[in-house]
């Protein structure tokens, strides 16, 4: 099955900085989607993109659609503390069955700590 | 009103017990699935089910049997809990649309076999 590799694994920063992570898949997606998990919830859309080439903010969040069609950006600037918590990239379920109700696939996330 | 709602938001029981967790969407979408996150919050996708009919099936053992009665609920069932069923389990729902549809997630609920 197709793999979405995510990196990094791992942010320790400080307040203020910005953050930059990115997902590189081993298929061709149309679609990206970026989420944010905090601690005892699930999952909540941030961005999502549908075009190569494409780049979308939200607030502090920009988030860029790979020309390659392989890979995504998210970044963060001006970190603050509820910006804590597990980013996680996300694409279409593969193979596709044709019906669109297909479902995510995930990368590993992105755990963001940030130091006050 | 809470769009997706899962319940109970944490279950400990025996190993061998028989469970379920319940799941309802008031977003009126048409699709719905079960992810499975391990304690390293890999996320998985588990099923989904469109019009009550089941669309995606991964490799997860038949002890794991969805169950939707209308296209708002999709409950999980799980028989003979074995320790490595330990992990949170999300419901989601989309509207079908297009490929790669947004997702959106219940709050969880913390699977824990003793």
């Amino acid at each position: 099955g197709q793999q979405l590799n995510q990196s990094p694994q791992s942010m320790f920063i400080q307040e203020g900085e910005d953050v930059s992570m990115n997902c590189t898949s081993s298929s061709i997606f149309n679609t990206w989607l970026w989420y944010k998990q905090d601690p005892g919830e699930g999952p909540v859309l941030l961005i999502a993109l549908y075009k190569a080439g494409e780049l979308t903010s939200n607030g502090r969040l920009t988030a860029q659609f790979g020309i390659t069609r392989k890979d995504s950006f998210l970044n963060i600037s001006a970190s603050i503390p509820s910006d804590v918590g597990i980013y996680f990239c996300a694409g279409p379920q593969l193979p596709y069955s044709g019906g669109g109700a297909d479902g995510l696939t995930f990368g590993k996330g992105t755990h963001l700590i940030i130091q006050p | 009103d809470t769009a997706v709602s899962q319940t109970p938001k944490y279950l400990v029981t025996q190993m061998g017990n028989d469970k379920s967790i319940k799941c309802e969407q008031n977003l009126g979408h048409d699709t719905m699935y079960w992810y499975k996150q391990d304690s390293k919050k890999f996320l998985k996708i588990m099923f989904s089910y469109n019009n009550k009919e089941l669309i995606i099936n991964e490799t997860v053992p038949n002890r794991f049997s969805p169950k939707s009665p209308d296209k708002a609920h999709l409950n999980l069932h799980i028989n003979s809990l074995e320790l490595g069923d330990s992990a949170v389990y999300f419901c989601a729902s989309s509207q079908v649309g297009g490929l790669g549809g947004k997702l959106f997630f219940g709050s969880g609920t913390q699977l824990s076999v003793l």
